[in-house]
């Protein structure tokens, strides 16, 4: 596609419930990354893809937070049993070498727990 | 450890020019980038430099890096209104991880 793209773009959930993010990466970028932005803060860095492997996941906050990619592409983020200090706008970025090329970067979804 | 500090507010009068400051801790960096987040949208990238340059100059954006200082700023010579948004400054690792700053909201008044 011509760009980063996320979806959903809005996501409102109740405690407790499971969702899925979903970031569909420019054509072609090996390297994709997942960030979360809080309110009033910077860019936490989340987990980080090479092809549909993750050298890096550091940055997940607990084991009910989980990210996949498949065929090199299409990469979900899933976080299990939401909390309200889940609330944030998640921002998915891909580019063609890591971190030695410019990340583009998507609309970002913003997920609200009530 | 990774992190990477920026101040968290500046405010500038239009026309003026604006210096925004970044420390970052990873010396193997090899690539420090600015990032630009305006309202509602997504971030874009501004401008690079390479971890043996010095400086980089491009059109009313200036780079300046400090490699024995971990220093890294960039200057927005006659800064416009429409230059108002936050600044993001990142590194990359050695394992081409982005590292990002916390951001330096920019704003520029009349």
């Amino acid at each position: 596609g011509a760009g980063v793209s996320q979806s959903p773009s809005n996501k409102v959930t109740e405690k407790g419930k499971d969702v899925e993010l979903r970031c569909d990466p420019i054509s072609g970028h090996t390297a994709l990354y997942w960030y979360r932005q809080s309110l009033g803060q910077g860019l936490e860095f989340l987990i980080y893809f090479q092809g549909n492997s993750a050298p890096d996941k550091s940055g997940l906050p607990s084991d009910r937070f989980s990210a996949e990619r498949t065929g090199g592409s299409v990469s979900t983020l899933t976080i299990q049993r939401t909390q309200q200090e889940d609330s944030a706008v998640y921002l998915c970025a891909s580019s063609l070498q890591g971190g030695r090329a410019e990340a583009f970067f998507g609309q970002g979804t913003r997920l609200t727990v009530v | 450890g990774e992190d990477v500090e920026q101040s968290l507010f500046l405010s500038v009068r239009e026309g003026d020019s604006s210096v925004i400051n970044c420390t970052y801790t990873d010396s193997s960096s090899t690539y420090l980038y600015w990032y630009k987040q305006e309202p509602g949208a997504g971030l874009q990238l501004l401008t690079y430099i390479f971890s043996n340059m010095d400086m980089k100059q491009d059109q009313r954006l200036t780079v300046l890096l400090n490699k024995k200082d971990k220093h890294l700023s960039l200057r927005i010579a006659d800064t416009q209104t429409g230059d108002s948004a936050i600044y993001f400054c990142a590194e990359s690792m050695n394992t081409d991880k982005l590292i990002f700053g916390t951001g330096t909201r920019l704003q520029v008044f009349p």
